[in-house]
């Protein structure tokens, strides 16, 4: 079973169009990201929700909006895409103890290219 | 604020011991962690050092000092499955729910 899975795998879409990207976790944890990966690699946290609230929002652009309907989900919509938008996006999982953040679950990531 | 430097690339033989190192900045951390990243892939956790010293795991061990604002991950023993991009990350005091992470060192095992 997959720990962290995120739908589409692959996203090809032009500028000024939105879309979603879905995540769930089955690991039962309380924490869940989005980051995101650019060409240089570059690890950046976006958001973070605990027990579906927001508790970090990284100065990430509004058209960039997460939705956590219960624990185990947490959606990331892109509306009027730009072509610097083009990265992967992981969506993560954790469970924090006692004050820190534990293990990071990453899922598969899902590459977005806008053109 | 916290920021961690690594090396951008690595390279070395196939059975060698390597050590990728992690200097940071950062005004408090509970811990420093270790993933690698194969391309393509996703980031997967391999250590984490909540204390000053060396944890090992397997062929990989890692090295704490928070005294130097320091940190490596060694690897023994390189096998070709070991190119990869390996990232250090902190926890951040007083910021829970995220890790930061360094930005990354690409790792080529050559035969």
């Amino acid at each position: 079973d997959t720990a962290v899975s995120q739908t589409p795998k692959y996203l090809v879409t032009q500028m000024g169009n939105d879309k979603s990207i879905k995540c769930e976790q089955n690991l039962g944890h309380d924490t869940m990201y989005w980051y995101k990966q650019d060409s240089k690699k570059f690890l950046k946290i976006m958001f973070s929700y605990n027990n579906k609230e927001l508790i970090i929002n990284e100065t990430v652009p509004n058209r960039f909006s997460p939705k956590s309907p219960d624990k185990a989900h947490l959606n990331l919509h892109i509306n009027s895409l730009e072509l610097g938008d083009s990265a992967v996006y992981f969506c993560a999982s954790s469970q924090e103890r006692q004050g820190r953040t534990a293990t990071i679950y990453f899922g598969e990531g899902s590459w977005l290219t806008v053109v | 604020g916290q920021s961690l430097e690594q090396p951008s690339e690595v390279t070395a033989v196939e059975g060698a011991i390597v050590q990728i190192n992690c200097t940071y900045q950062t005004s408090g951390f509970y811990g420093l962690s270790w993933y690698q990243q194969h391309d393509g892939g996703a980031p997967t956790f391999l250590s984490y050092n909540a204390l000053d010293g060396l944890e090992e795991t397997g062929r990989f061990s890692s090295f704490l000092s928070r005294s130097d604002s320091y940190g490596y991950l060694l690897l023994q023993e390189l096998q070709m499955k070991d190119s990869a991009s390996y990232f250090c990350a902190v926890s951040p005091q007083g910021s829970s729910y995220k890790l930061i992470f360094g930005s990354g060192t690409r790792l080529l095992v050559r035969p």
